[in-house]
């Protein structure tokens, strides 16, 4: 079974912190998104990844940088936490090519930012 | 960038009733994928079923069969005989055969009431 695991499920931070979200797949996926979702909009793509240190932005960059060192491994990071990015973070993992064209996710961080 | 529209924020069903959930997008494509996903509360998305565009042939799991109206762009869920684990937000998705990104709809929250 492919595995999408997320660092924390549950993540409360102070306005102004640096946040670190961490997302590990096991399936050596070539590409991995992070997603943030909130009520009524629906998954907003953040960034993507299709290689090692290869980042694309989404649809909502601002406010967010990622890394990604190694292949399994993806982060997302906050540089200053700010209360509007509150919200579920969803992290994704899926083939380049093959049969199984799907993402598969992971659990989710809930991020409240005070 | 493709548009996907889940025009339904939230539905009910009784159980072991039929429900259906709507989902259109626009796309200039003419070979791509489609997906509903489905989201417990607090649990992990996972893929319900999936459909590529050059199959003319209705997906169908178990008792979740898509209709796929691809002159309509339409990708609607049925499900049949509906069980209360079956509440969840429902996300319709598109990927392109030729890009990473998917793009999701806003969701349909699905109650099922004993």
């Amino acid at each position: 079974d492919v595995k999408v695991t997320q660092s924390s499920r549950y993540l409360v931070k102070r306005t102004g912190e640096k946040v670190f979200l961490e997302c590990v797949q096991d399936m050596d996926h070539e590409n991995m998104f992070w997603y943030r979702q909130d009520p009524g909009l629906g998954l907003r793509l953040i960034y993507f990844s299709y290689d090692v240190k290869m980042k694309e932005k989404g649809d909502i960059p601002e406010g967010y940088s990622v890394s990604r060192e190694k292949k399994e491994r993806f982060s997302l990071i906050l540089e200053s936490a700010s209360t509007n990015q509150t919200s579920m973070y969803l992290c994704a993992s899926s083939p380049w090519t093959g049969p199984s064209y799907e993402q598969y996710f992971g659990p989710g961080t809930r991020l409240t930012v005070t | 960038a493709q548009t996907v529209t889940q025009s339904q924020p939230e539905m009910s069903v009784q159980e072991a009733e039929t429900v259906t959930l709507s989902c259109t997008y626009d796309t200039s494509e003419s070979d791509y994928y489609l997906f509903w996903y489905k989201q417990p509360p607090s649990r992990q998305m996972i893929l319900v079923i999936r459909q590529e565009a050059y199959k003319q042939q209705n997906a169908t799991e178990n008792r979740f069969s898509v209709n796929f109206q691809k002159a309509a762009k339409s990708f609607s869920l049925k499900i049949s005989d509906s069980q209360l684990g079956d509440a969840a937000m429902y996300l319709c998705a598109y990927r392109s055969n030729t890009g990473n990104q998917f793009y999701f709809g806003t969701g349909t929250s699905l109650t099922v009431i004993p």
